[in-house]
């Protein structure tokens, strides 16, 4: 099957700083990506939809100028989280959209645990 | 307004006890059903797509079906690997997923 990449898989920072999150669709290209975020017990919670070549959608109450979203290529995404708080932290798992021969699928990424401390 | 449920939110099999899962949906026009696993500190996994009624899928010890108002995961003999949350979504004509709350599937020994 298709192969989603997250990198890092895990990071720790200090209030106040920045950390951009890479999602990489490793095997086919993808036009449009998406971006969760998981609180422990709970269901995934989608963010914002990331099209390439254009500005990213976010959901209602996520905000933008927060959670900077760039779909550079059509194998790349990156999720930046500004100025991190604490309440930031959390589990966030991309996924990308493959479309071929008909079919319309989805594959998720591994994920990456953020802490901030 | 799209809707997924599924049901039961919890369950506890022995070794080699099948079961079956249930993902109901009231949707404007099906563009396809997908099935996933979650392991707990992990990204879905994916595992099936349906597109239409009557349409089935094997893996392994999962199967799933699909009618016009909801789809089964059938795990048959079940191995405690088998343990993980199992996740059913729909998506819109932007391919935005709608999920179901998941049901927590646990197999002993």
């Amino acid at each position: 099957g298709a192969v989603v990449s997250q990198h890092p898989s895990r990071v720790i920072c200090k209030s106040g700083t920045s950390v951009k999150i890479e999602c990489r669709s490793l095997d086919f290209q993808a036009t449009t990506m998406f971006w969760y975020r998981q609180f422990p017990k709970q269901s995934l919670m989608l963010m914002a939809t990331s099209n390439e070549g254009s500005k990213a959608t976010y959901e209602q109450g996520v905000e933008k100028d927060k959670f900077l979203i760039n779909h550079a290529s059509l194998t790349l995404s990156t999720l930046t989280v500004t100025s991190a708080h604490p309440e930031d932290s959390s589990f966030y798992i991309c996924s990308a959209r493959a479309l071929a021969g008909g079919t319309d699928t989805q594959y998720f990424g591994p994920g990456t645990r953020l802490t901030v401390l | 307004e799209d809707q997924v449920t599924q049901s039961p939110e919890a369950l506890r099999l022995q070794e080699g006890e099948s079961s079956s899962l249930n993902c109901s949906y009231t949707v404007s026009g099906l563009r396809g059903l997908f099935w996933y696993r979650q392991d707990p500190g992990k990204g879905p996994e994916f595992l099936f797509t349906l597109y239409s009624a009557g349409e089935e899928k094997e893996k392994e010890r999962l199967k799933a079906t699909l009618t016009k108002k909801e789809s089964f995961l059938h795990i048959t003999a079940p191995k405690p690997e088998d343990s993980a949350t199992y996740l059913c979504a729909v998506p819109d004509s932007w391919g935005k997923l709608q999920f179901g709350a998941g049901t927590q599937v646990v197999v002993t020994p």
